[in-house]
């Protein structure tokens, strides 16, 4: 069975700093990976996706991951945070023909932006 | 906003009675999938639906729990007889099925507490 495990449940970075949120997935067949994005009482919005095209993936409010076969990784980037990424942000898994058609999603990381 | 919207937004209950909340996807999306989310968790998979069929059912979908898709267009997940554990933020997400994955888009959930 798939699973994700996301590294450090807070994360806290200065405005303007590098923001990396770590994501490492266990899978027997090549999985598609997603990050979401959650706001305070409110639903998931897809930040990007992997599904075996480029390893590296840019995705919107310009985050973006890249898919590391041999460390199975999938960690989110953004070169320099803004207040308004303060949030919880989820890594998800899907694998195909795996019996399971919905999304396995990590426990989430809450970042922090210290202004 | 993704297009996917969820009535309502919150419900609180006593021990005991029975709630039905509903989902309506994106118009053109054939898939549709409810998932629950608990304080500091990641959603977990419940159920999904391919139009009006449901294909998939998570072990924690117990037997108080049932959804419908009736005509392939909106759902309903009802819960029977609810307990405390049973609160919790129940999402749905909505996809179009094209090749070997697709992208979930999810509605803004439905807030459970049960008193």
């Amino acid at each position: 069975a798939q699973s994700v495990t996301q590294l450090g449940s807070h994360v806290s970075v200065s405005e303007g700093a590098l923001v990396l949120l770590r994501c490492n997935y266990s899978s027997s067949v090549p999985p598609y990976l997603f990050w979401y994005v959650q706001y305070p009482n409110q639903g998931l919005q897809l930040l990007l996706k992997y599904t075996s095209a480029a390893t590296l993936v840019k995705g919107i409010n310009g985050f973006e991951a890249e898919f590391k076969k041999s460390e199975t990784s999938f960690h989110l980037t953004k070169p320099s945070a803004h207040m308004s990424d303060a949030a919880e942000y989820f890594c998800a898994v899907f694998i195909t023909g795996g019996g399971a058609d919905g999304l396995t999603f990590g426990k989430g990381t809450h970042l922090i932006i210290q202004p | 906003d993704t297009g996917v919207s969820q009535d309502p937004r919150h419900k609180i209950t006593k021990r005991g009675q029975n709630v039905t909340f509903r989902c309506d996807p994106i118009s053109e999306h054939n898939r549709l999938y409810w998932y629950r989310q608990t304080l500091g968790q990641g959603p977990e998979f419940l159920t999904y639906f391919q139009n009006e069929a449901q294909l998939e059912k998570s072990r924690l979908l117990s037997d108080r729990f049932s959804a419908e898709r009736p005509k392939g267009s909106f759902s309903t997940l009802e819960i029977q007889r609810t307990e405390q554990g049973d609160s919790a933020m129940y999402l749905c997400a909505s996809s179009l099925r094209l090749a070997q994955t697709d992208t979930q888009y999810f509605g803004p959930g439905t807030r459970l507490t049960v008193l």
